[in-house]
């Protein structure tokens, strides 16, 4: 079955913690993308790779870390300096000319 | 980046009604992309116009792409109740990068 998985679904994450989101996908793209979404709004992109080992920052990439050491992989990192964390997180990944997404996850600052 | 636009930002309409979105944009692009978004769900891919073309049928879906006046438009014919979510366009550029705007959410009424 293939896709891109992202877990988990929801995150809950204390104020000072850095927590990790998974994002794999078998249908061998290149390119894979991280997107914030806010209620009511698009998405901003915060990270995205072309091929492995190499990523650009996007329009909101600050208090954000990735990396992209298997082309199956692009785990996001949001760090402590992030300041508003809570949102709907979603990983994309590319070929050719046409994005397929992940299911989201949820993060939520307690 | 958001620069694209969709209009309605909402619409609500009754079931069996067709119902039309717009979207328009600001560069150059390679093609132009419309999803789905069921709420709080990843985003599902409906149809990819490329830029050479003017009109592309789906199912029920009709997207049609005017880039001098750099716009598009999706319908959706005799609506369903599972039609109802948000309905985003998003135009790629020569980067491969998707603009998104903040969609349109369509409420079919039973």
């Amino acid at each position: 079955d293939g896709g891109i998985t992202q877990s988990p679904k929801y995150l809950f994450r204390k104020e000072g913690q850095n927590v990790t989101l998974s994002c794999e996908q078998n249908l061998n793209h290149d390119a894979m993308y991280w997107y914030r979404q806010d209620p009511g709004q698009g998405l901003r992109l915060i990270y995205y790779s072309q091929i492995v080992n190499d990523f650009q920052k996007g329009d909101i990439a600050e208090g954000y870390s990735v990396s992209r050491e298997k082309k199956e992989s692009f785990p996001l990192t949001v760090t402590s300096a992030q300041k508003n964390p809570t949102a709907f997180y979603l990983c994309a990944s590319r070929y050719s000319t046409e994005a397929f997404f992940g299911q989201g996850t949820r993060l939520t600052v307690v | 980046s958001q620069q694209g636009e969709e209009d309605p930002q909402a619409l609500s309409i009754q079931e069996g009604e067709n119902a039309t979105m717009n979207c328009s944009y600001k560069t150059s692009i390679n093609n132009l992309q419309w999803y789905r978004q069921n709420s709080g769900r990843g985003l599902v891919h409906l149809i990819l116009i490329r830029s050479n073309e003017r009109e592309k049928h789906s199912g029920r879906l009709r997207v049609t792409l005017d880039t001098s006046k750099k716009s598009s438009s999706l319908l959706i014919t005799a609506s369903r109740a599972a039609d109802t979510a948000s309905y985003f366009c998003a135009p790629m550029d020569s980067n491969y990068q998707l603009i998104w705007g903040a969609g349109t959410k369509l409420i079919i009424k039973p």
